[in-house]
């Protein structure tokens, strides 16, 4: 079964500041990995999207990296700011075709960006 | 509508209680998705729809646990003889395809915050 950890649970850093938030995943065979952002009272919101065949992808001041042999993806976030604080979560889309894909999330990275 | 939506927000249940959980998806879209999610967990699946047909329930818990979605729109989540272990976040996606699978975008809607007591 994929096992999804995030690390660290939580992070606070002054704004301005850049951070690498860590993703790891147990079962190499991902077809996907995915980072969504989570708010308080809302639902997630996708950011990036890696395809099993790229290693990274990038959208504004987000950067996302995956390496499949190891295990890993990490989400860095370029001068961050307050409004980047939330619950970032990773997640690997697993399946074998048709209706099998399923999301596993790991159990995300709470951050706060001090103003 | 403008996004994914859900009714109730949040529901105090007392234990033994039948709940029903609703989800609008955004209009059109085929694939629907619950998930649960428990405090300080990440999501996890419960179901999947590609219009009425419910073509996966593997993530239910157990049989206390029921989805329908009789139209291919509304999806109701029917929690029967609430127990404390069920108190989490209830979320439903839906997205545009009938693939159900990570070439599609899932959107998701705020939750339903369920508290058994």
């Amino acid at each position: 079964k994929q096992e999804v950890t995030q690390i660290p649970a939580a992070l606070s850093v002054p704004e301005g500041e850049n951070l690498v938030l860590n993703c790891s995943f147990t079962d190499s065979a991902i077809y996907n990995l995915q980072w969504f952002r989570q708010d308080p009272g809302k639902g997630l919101t996708s950011l990036l999207l890696i395809q099993s065949s790229q290693r990274e992808q990038t959208s504004g001041r987000l950067n996302a990296s995956l390496d499949k042999s190891s295990g890993r993806s990490t989400l860095y976030i370029a001068a961050s700011q307050p409004g980047d604080s939330a619950t970032y979560l990773c997640a690997a889309w697993v399946g074998s075709g048709g209706s099998n894909y399923k999301l596993t999330f790991g159990k995300g990275t709470l951050l706060t960006v001090n103003p | 509508g403008a996004g994914v939506s859900q009714s109730p927000r949040y529901k105090v249940a007392k234990r033994g209680q039948d709940v029903a959980l609703r989800c609008d998806p955004i209009s059109g879209h085929v694939s629907l998705f619950w998930y649960q999610q428990a405090l300080g967990q990440g999501p996890e699946f419960l179901t999947y729809f590609q219009n009425e047909a419910q073509l996966d329930k593997s993530g239910l818990p157990s049989d206390r646990f029921f989805a329908e979605r009789p139209e291919g729109s509304v999806s109701t989540l029917k929690i029967q003889r609430t127990q404390q272990e069920d108190s989490a976040v209830y979320l439903c996606a839906s997205s545009l395809g009938t693939s159900g699978g990570p070439q599609e975008t899932q959107y998701f809607g705020p939750g339903t915050r369920l508290l058994v007591l």
